[in-house]
C-alpha cells in the first residue's frame, strides 16, 4: 500500500542546474499538488492538476513547471534552479475537488538545497 | 479572501491532561476540513476529515468539530501523550476559489513528561 510515493528524498543543486522531482500516486486520485514548505511560511501551492494533462498555476509557480502525462504521476521541474528554491518539497493526491471522500495524502517529502 | 487561522501557534502541557486545539476561517464557504499532524522533518500525515454534511468526527484520543456557521473547528485531544508533540494542520476546501485547500499555519504541540 504504497499511497504517495515521492523520488528523490534529497538532493542538492549548484545554481543554475535543473532537475524533476516525481511524484506517483497509487489510489487512482484525480487531483494532485505540489506545494514547497519552508520554516516560518507554512505549505505553499506550487502547482496542481485536476486530471492527466491538465495543469493549473498555485500561489507560487515562478521558477517551476509541471506536467501530468499519465494520471499516476505528476513531474515537478526547476529548469534553473535558485538559492531561494532551497526547500522541502511536498507531493499531495485526493480523489476530487469536490467529493465528500476527498481526503488528502501526503508524500514523505523531497528536501531539495541549492548551493 | 479565505483565510484559516490557527490559535495557539505553540502549545506546551503536562502529559495526561486533554486539550483543544484551535482553526477559525474568514468565510463559511468551506466544503470540507482537514486535520494534519507533522513530525519533525516528515511529511504530513491525515488525522481525521470532516466533510461538509458532517459535524465531527472521532478517532481514537482525537476529536474534530466543525462549525461552519461560527468558522470555527476544534481538535480535541484527550489524555495527552509525549508521541503527541507534533505540529497540527488545518485545511479547508473553500468553494469560493475552486475548492482548493486554505491552510492553516500550524500549531505546534509539546507534551512533557
Amino acid at each position: 500500500n504504497a499511497g504517495v510515493t515521492q523520488t528523490p528524498k534529497f538532493r542538492v543543486l549548484k545554481t543554475g542546474q535543473s532537475m524533476t522531482l516525481l511524484c506517483a500516486q497509487d489510489m487512482n486520485h484525480e487531483y494532485m499538488y505540489w506545494y514547497r514548505q519552508d520554516p516560518g511560511m507554512g505549505l505553499r501551492l506550487i502547482h496542481y492538476s485536476v486530471g492527466e494533462g491538465t495543469t493549473a498555476k498555485g500561489e507560487v509557480p515562478d521558477g517551476y513547471n509541471v506536467s501530468r502525462l499519465k494520471k499516476q504521476n505528476f513531474l515537478l521541474g526547476l529548469e534553473s534552479a535558485a538559492p531561494s528554491q532551497t526547500s522541502v518539497y511536498f507531493c499531495a493526491s485526493r480523489r476530487t475537488g469536490t467529493s465528500n471522500t476527498g481526503e488528502l495524502f501526503f508524500g514523505e517529502g523531497s528536501r531539495l538545497t541549492v548551493l | 479572501k479565505q483565510e484559516v487561522t490557527q490559535i495557539p501557534a505553540a502549545l506546551s502541557v503536562p502529559e495526561g491532561e486533554n486539550l483543544v486545539l484551535n482553526c477559525s476561517f474568514t468565510d463559511s464557504a468551506i466544503y470540507n476540513l482537514q486535520w494534519f499532524r507533522q513530525d519533525p522533518g516528515k511529511g504530513l500525515t491525515s488525522l481525521l476529515l470532516i466533510q461538509s454534511s458532517q459535524r465531527e468526527q472521532t478517532s481514537g484520543r482525537l476529536n474534530a468539530s466543525l462549525d461552519k456557521s461560527s468558522g470555527r473547528s476544534t481538535l480535541y485531544i484527550a489524555a495527552s501523550q509525549p508521541g503527541d508533540s507534533a505540529t497540527y494542520l488545518c485545511a479547508g476546501v473553500d468553494m469560493d476559489s475552486n475548492y482548493q485547500l486554505i491552510w492553516g499555519a500550524g500549531t505546534k504541540l509539546i507534551i512533557k513528561p
